[in-house]
């Protein structure tokens, strides 16, 4: 079965500070890879998404991700973070074939401090 | 666009008795999808519909869990008995699937928070 591990459970950082977090994958043939997003009392939302061709993509609010398919990542980052992204940060991959529900990592809550 | 809506949002419940949760997908969604989220844990899939189809059920614990989507449309998710464990929340999600193309862009709804006693 596959699995994704987030390295980061809980980080604190400054307003303007620079964000990467870090997402690894276990299977190794196509995937398809997603980070949500929880901001407090609301529910999750797409940040972004990797299907095929250009690895790094990006998302909205200013957030990127680059796939690395040799090292089975998908590291997400923000050069200048906001007070307003203070958030649960969620990997997810899906592996194709005919079930396509999502894996998710076990979250990152991201704390952004004025 | 409305987005997913799930009903009750809060249940507190004594163990061994049941529960039921309904979620309504976004509008000509075919795909509808029940996650299990633990604190502390990122969400874990239950069942995943295709119209009124299951395309995957294999992490639902079937002794206690059922879920059924009749019409191709609103989904009921049902534990019965529960157990202390079974606090969580509840995600309902949805994916447009046009012709032979899925879209693996899942929506979710603000979830039932379930609470064990």
């Amino acid at each position: 079965a596959q699995s994704v591990s987030q390295h980061n459970h809980h980080v604190i950082l400054s307003e303007a500070a620079s964000l990467e977090l870090g997402c690894n994958y276990s299977y190794g043939g196509t995937v398809n890879l997603f980070w949500y997003v929880q901001y407090p009392g609301q529910h999750l939302q797409l940040l972004l998404k990797y299907f095929s061709g250009d690895p790094l993509v990006k998302g909205i609010k200013g957030f990127e991700a680059e796939f690395i398919k040799s090292k089975f990542s998908f590291n997400l980052r923000k050069p200048s973070v906001q007070w307003s992204d203070t958030a649960e940060y969620f990997c997810a991959v899906h592996s194709g074939g005919g079930a396509d529900g999502l894996t998710f990592g076990k979250g990152t809550h991201l704390i952004i401090q004025p | 666009e409305a987005g997913v809506a799930q009903s009750p949002r809060y249940k507190i419940i004594e163990k061994r008795q049941s529960v039921a949760f309904w979620c309504n997908p976004i509008s000509g969604h075919a795909t509808l999808y029940w996650y299990q989220q633990i604190l502390g844990q990122g969400p874990k899939l239950l069942i995943q519909f295709q119209n009124n189809g299951v395309v995957d059920d294999s992490q639902l614990p079937k002794d206690r869990f059922s879920a059924e989507r009749l019409k191709g449309v609103d989904s009921t998710l049902k534990i019965q008995p529960a157990k202390l464990e079974d606090s969580a929340v509840y995600l309902c999600a949805s994916s447009l699937q046009v012709d032979m193309i899925r879209s693996y862009e899942q929506y979710f709804g603000p979830g039932t928070r379930l609470t064990v006693t």
